[in-house]
């Protein structure tokens, strides 16, 4: 258990919305990722940090934002939700040690 | 662009049978994760692996990084109903470090 939780689990919104999700972790990680995962495509990079307010563009970066104001809590934002945004979206730690990440249990978010 | 490529897609078996998946790409990388994902919750690491030729088992899953490290692949001996999963392969390189590339993934079924 690497400490991490996402709120909300679920989210439906509708197009056009903004839509805010949230990753908080307890044991004091510098990197922290947001990705989304769509069937056939795995896991793809929207945004990383490492650090408070060092954050960097992943693959898929297009209509999303991100804040990191303390070191637990890593904000992912859509600023106006589009239903090509319908997706599963998962928070994620890299311990010190290398590569290996950690993963928060996930947010469905549906865009209607 | 997937710069992982994972072989097969979907993989249906029965109890007690063996199976492997393969991860593939024209990429050299520093390390190589494997993780499984069960339907609503993140991806779990399972092993990682660093130098090319090692060979990990984890139990009844025998892990292999590739002697050029550009792939590896996922052995598991006599599948139990409990392997069922989404199985991901993730690969990370020293100039991208932090920064995980991950494969599409195979569902693994095994059926009682």
């Amino acid at each position: 258990d690497a400490g991490i939780t996402q709120s909300p689990r679920h989210k439906v919104t509708e197009t056009g919305t903004p839509v805010t999700l949230r990753c908080h972790q307890t044991e004091n990680h510098r990197y922290m990722y947001w990705y989304r995962q769509d069937p056939g495509h795995g896991l793809r990079l929207i945004h990383y940090s490492y650090g408070v307010k060092d954050t960097d563009k992943g693959e898929v970066s297009d209509g999303y934002s991100v804040s990191r104001s303390k070191t637990e809590d890593f904000l992912l934002t859509l600023e106006s939700a589009t239903s090509s945004q319908t997706s599963v979206y998962f928070c994620a730690i890299n311990r010190v040690e290398g590569h290996e990440q950690y993963f928060g249990p996930g947010t469905r978010l549906t865009v209607t | 662009t997937q710069l992982l490529e994972q072989s097969p897609q979907f993989l249906s078996i029965q109890e007690g049978e063996n199976l492997t998946v393969y991860c593939n790409s024209s990429s050299v990388f520093s390390s190589l994760q494997w993780y499984r994902q069960e339907p609503g919750e993140g991806p779990v690491l399972l092993v990682t692996v660093v130098t090319g030729g090692e060979v990990k088992k984890l139990k009844r899953l025998t892990f292999q990084f590739g002697d050029a490290r550009k792939d590896s692949s996922l052995h598991i001996t006599a599948a139990q109903p409990g392997d069922t999963g989404l199985y991901l392969c993730a690969g990370g390189t020293t100039d991208s470090w932090g920064k995980l590339q991950f494969g599409a993934g195979t569902q693994v079924v095994v059926t009682p």
